[in-house]
C-alpha cells in the first residue's frame, strides 16, 4: 500500500468545518483512498472512500486532487463527538495498513 | 448493515491462563476476517488473517502457537490468547468485509474491540 502522511494533531471549533489533509504522493492507479476514525477505546469506524472523484455521504466529504497525490476529509459541522483519531489509508490489499493518523480535537 | 460484534468487550485474566475472544459478523457472511492489536498510544497493527475453513495467515513476528485463530463458520472467528502474559495486555480488534470476494472498493468493518488485561 502507498504511504500516507497526515498531521499529528489538529483542533477545530465546534460547529465549524474540520478539514483534515492527507498526502499520498506514491498512490497508484488502482488504489482507493479510505478514511476511518477511531474514538477512544472503540474500533475504527468507516467514514468514506474514493478513487478519483470527490465523494460525499451523510458523515463527510472527500476531496481528491486531480493528480490523486493528496486528499482532504471535510466534516462540515464538527461536533464534540467528532473528537477522534482520523486515519487516511490508501488501499490496494484486502487488509488495511494503519498509519499514525491525525488526532482531531473539537473545542467547545 | 455490516455489523461486526466482538465479545467480550473487556477481560482480565491471570498470567498463564488462556482467553478466547469472539468476532461475529451479524448481518453478513465473511470468508475472511482480520485480527488487529493496538497498544496504548499506538496505531493498529495487523496480527493475522482468518480464513473460513482453512488455516490463518499470521504476520511476521506474531506467534501462531500463542494466538490461536479458528474460523469455523462464515460468521464467526475466534482468537485465543494462550498462556497469557502481562505483555499480551492490549486492545484486540477484529474486522471483516461483507461478501466472499471483496474488491478494493469495499469498506472493511470493525468490531468494537476487546480490552485484555493480564495480571
Amino acid at each position: 500500500d502507498a504511504k500516507t502522511t497526515q498531521p499529528t494533531s489538529m483542533d477545530c471549533a465546534e460547529g465549524r468545518a474540520a478539514n483534515l489533509p492527507c498526502n499520498h504522493s506514491t498512490i497508484s492507479g488502482n488504489e482507493y483512498v479510505y478514511w476511518y476514525r477511531q474514538i477512544h477505546s472503540q474500533g475504527p469506524q468507516y467514514i468514506i472512500h474514493g478513487l478519483k472523484n470527490n465523494e460525499t455521504n451523510e458523515m463527510a466529504s472527500l476531496i481528491i486532487t486531480e493528480d490523486r497525490k493528496s486528499s482532504t476529509l471535510i466534516l462540515p459541522h464538527a461536533t464534540l463527538r467528532d473528537t477522534a483519531v482520523y486515519y487516511c489509508i490508501v488501499n490496494s490489499a484486502r487488509q488495511l495498513t494503519f498509519g499514525s493518523g491525525t488526532q482531531l480535537t473539537v473545542l467547545p | 448493515g455490516a455489523v461486526v460484534s466482538q465479545h467480550p468487550s473487556w477481560v482480565i485474566c491471570k498470567s498463564g491462563t488462556s482467553v478466547k475472544i469472539e468476532c461475529r459478523s451479524l448481518d453478513f457472511q465473511a470468508t475472511t476476517m482480520f485480527w488487529y492489536r493496538q497498544f496504548p498510544k499506538q496505531s493498529l497493527m495487523l496480527m493475522a488473517t482468518s480464513n473460513e475453513g482453512s488455516k490463518a495467515t499470521y504476520e511476521q513476528g506474531v506467534e501462531k502457537d500463542k494466538f490461536l485463530i479458528n474460523h469455523a463458520s462464515l460468521t464467526l472467528s475466534t482468537l485465543t490468547v494462550t498462556s497469557a502474559h502481562p505483555e499480551d495486555s492490549s486492545f484486540y480488534i477484529c474486522s471483516a468485509y461483507p461478501g466472499t470476494a471483496p474488491s478494493y472498493n469495499s469498506p472493511l468493518h470493525f468490531g468494537n474491540g476487546t480490552r485484555l488485561t493480564v495480571t
